[in-house]
């Protein structure tokens, strides 16, 4: 199946640890994004790779990181910094160019 | 779209009835705009995209109406039904990379 797919599911993250969220697309697209939502509220743009080996910040970069190794691969290091991770991630793919975004099925971090 | 708090929306619909859902834009600048349905834990499907040289642009069962003067955007669905229940989701960009800015959203419950 072509598709953009995101792991784990659920993940469970202890006060001041790093998780990595993974995100693989097989649709050959250029552009990567990672949105964060939070319950009740839209999508918010953490970061975003328009080409292998190159990420921009979006709106809420801080305590996030990624990379851009592959351009199948698009993973999200949520770091001890981000204070309030506990959230609905949404990973995303596009053929750039103003062409329709492609979500994936989502990851949901909690902190305990 | 804008974030404009934690509580979304509600339009409830009877089955068969149609559906208007609206959505207001800041950025007189956008130029790309797309519509997303979201079922509870699931990434945001596309429904159908319009840019900025359109005021209408029809799919199935859905039809998209923008207006650029008002900065306004709104999503008609034909003869609701019960699969139509979701979140639904304004997005709007002016980057040619894509990075779309998110409404808040508005649940949608379709009854009997």
């Amino acid at each position: 199946d072509g598709g953009i797919t995101q792991s784990p599911k659920y993940l469970f993250r202890k006060e001041g640890q790093n998780v990595t969220l993974s995100c693989e697309q097989n649709l050959n697209h250029d552009a990567m994004y990672w949105y964060r939502q939070d319950p009740g509220q839209g999508l918010r743009l953490i970061y975003y790779s328009q080409i292998v080996n190159d990420f921009q910040k979006g709106d809420i970069a801080e305590g996030y990181s990624v990379s851009r190794e592959k351009k199948e691969s698009f993973p999200l290091t949520v770091t001890s910094a981000q204070k309030n991770p506990t959230a609905f991630y949404l990973c995303a793919s596009s053929n750039g160019q103003g062409n329709t975004i492609y979500f994936g099925e989502g990851s949901w971090l909690t902190v305990v | 779209g804008e974030s404009v708090g934690l509580h979304l929306p509600t339009l409830s619909v009877q089955e068969g009835d149609n559906s208007i859902i609206n959505c207001a834009y800041s950025n007189s600048a956008s130029d790309y705009f797309i519509w997303y349905k979201q079922e509870s834990g699931k990434g945001p499907q596309f429904i159908i995209d319009i840019r900025s040289n359109m005021d209408k642009r029809q799919g199935q069962r859905v039809t998209v109406l923008l207006n650029k003067t008002v900065k306004h955007l709104s999503l008609q669905i034909a003869a609701t039904q019960p699969g139509d229940s979701a979140v639904y989701f304004c997005a709007d960009t002016t980057d040619s990379w894509g990075k779309l800015q998110f409404g808040a959203g508005t649940q949608v419950v379709v009854t009997p």
